[in-house]
């Protein structure tokens, strides 16, 4: 069946600008994650959604940052006033309801911020 | 301390050799564990899950020892595609089960 989907796969914005990453979730994965990953460093939790509620933001970095998920489907990552430091890969993973489920990943949205 | 440690390598391993790699975390109240792969520019990919009495899949074996608090990953016959990095991943016992990653171990097999 089909995977995680994200978009873009790569977006190069200026600094300053506003941005809006997707995921799409595998279908009946009510369990949506949000991560981080600057080049050559390990992945850094953003924030968790279970269905359209978010129990866990504690890993976004800033104001600047915020999620919304739609019911139980797509959810996007807006970044406000993107600054040089926000380049990374957005991962977007997603797992079926319950503690301690594999998450499955989407193959990231590369972002260059200039 | 980080919740999860892991040897960042990288483990030069010939072709057809068998390697070993250990991940400690520090929470002892952790309860699922699991091995992924990523390979350079790519997403993780769950390789395997890491049961209480050890599990193997094919060519990989993975060890839970609570005692000590780790888990290991055994490659036996390497091949050249197993040259990847391999993330440790352990679930806290938050409310959410909140997934911790290591940092990742690297392999580089070599013909």
């Amino acid at each position: 069946g089909a995977g995680v989907s994200q978009s873009p796969s790569n977006k190069v914005t200026e600094k300053g600008k506003d941005v809006e990453l997707r995921c799409d979730p595998i279908s009946g994965h009510t369990a949506l994650y949000w991560y981080r990953q600057r080049l050559g460093q390990g992945l850094e939790f953003l924030i968790y959604f279970q269905g359209n509620s978010a129990p866990d933001k504690s890993g976004l970095p800033s104001d600047r940052f915020s999620a919304e998920r739609t019911g139980e489907s797509v959810s996007t990552l807006t970044i406000q006033r993107t600054q040089q430091e926000d380049s990374a890969v957005y991962l977007c993973a997603s797992s079926t309801p319950g503690t301690g489920r594999a998450q499955y990943f989407g193959p990231g949205t590369r972002l260059t911020v200039l | 301390r980080k919740e999860v440690e892991q040897d960042p390598g990288p483990f030069n391993v010939p072709e057809g050799a068998t390697v070993a790699f250990n991940c400690t975390y520090s929470n002892s109240a952790s309860q699922s564990f699991f091995w992924y792969r990523q390979d350079c520019r790519k997403e993780p990919k769950l390789l395997m899950s890491v049961y209480s009495s050890g599990n193997e899949d094919g060519r990989f074996t993975a060890q839970l020892n609570r005692a000590s608090q780790y888990i290991s990953l055994l490659i036996r016959d390497s091949k050249l595609s197993d040259s990847a990095t391999y993330l440790c991943v352990v679930v806290t016992t938050d409310s959410w089960g909140k997934l911790q990653f290591g940092a990742g171990t690297q392999v580089v097999v070599t013909p």
